[in-house]
């Protein structure tokens, strides 16, 4: 079965410039999360959806990010503009929902440089 | 407030060492899940195992084992004769059942650096 597929697993961009990354679910999975991961701050849920709806977007940074999750199959997370500090890993995790909280599996990461 | 502490920021061992990592966790809730991930040098990060907080029966799979106790709010992870192929961040995860809404996120630690030396 395939797992979290993402994309691009590098990214370098100059300050200024509109970033997208693209995150496709486990299928049958309806809980969809991204984090970011950087040497200072460790792991950082940014936002997360059940069944395509945000249910948490309490750690997304600013307004300069957004996310969307469209259908059940597909979600992006778009920086716009991009600053150095944006640079870090970020992660697409997928789940199944219920009441009781089941393991996320991890997508293999963005690596996001902005210079 | 819910809260995960990892002390050991980063341990080394030598091959073949039993190493175990703590992990400390803080809820009041009485039914809550945990977690632990591995993170190879590689990045991915791998789910280990998710235990809830009726079982406090021990798991052991293959030289991996997880020793849950109430009593001190921990679930601390062992790796028996460890091997170099081991070396990775690992993470420690809790979640409580959501009672309003639908939010189930996973409070993290900070993770334990484990390095295996030949």
């Amino acid at each position: 079965d395939a797992g979290v597929i993402q994309s691009p697993r590098h990214e370098v961009t100059e300050m200024g410039q509109e970033v997208t990354l693209r995150c496709k679910p486990i299928s049958g999975h309806n809980s969809l999360f991204w984090y970011r991961q950087t040497m200072m701050r460790g792991l950082e849920l940014l936002i997360y959806f059940n069944n395509n709806v945000p249910i948490d977007d309490s750690g997304m940074p600013e307004d300069r990010f957004s996310a969307k999750m469209p259908n059940a199959s597909f979600s992006t997370l778009k920086i716009q503009p991009s600053e150095p500090r944006d640079s870090a890993v970020y992660f697409c995790a997928s789940s199944s929902a219920g009441q009781v909280p089941y393991e996320q599996y991890f997508g293999p990461g963005t690596r996001l440089t902005v210079t | 407030a819910q809260k995960v502490t990892q002390a050991q920021t980063e341990i080394s061992v030598v091959e073949k060492e039993d190493v175990t990592l703590d992990c400390v966790y803080e809820t009041r809730d009485t039914t809550y899940y945990l977690f632990w991930y591995k993170q190879p040098p590689s990045g991915e990060l791998v789910f280990l195992i998710r235990r809830n907080s009726f079982d406090e029966q021990n798991e052991i799979s293959g030289r991996y084992s997880w020793n849950f106790q109430k009593s001190t709010s921990s679930f601390n992870f062992t790796i028996t004769a460890s091997q170099v192929v081991d070396s990775a961040v690992y993470f420690c995860a809790l979640s409580v059942p959501p009672r309003a809404g639908n939010n189930r996120k996973l409070i993290w630690g900070l993770g334990t650096s484990l390095a295996v030396n030949p």
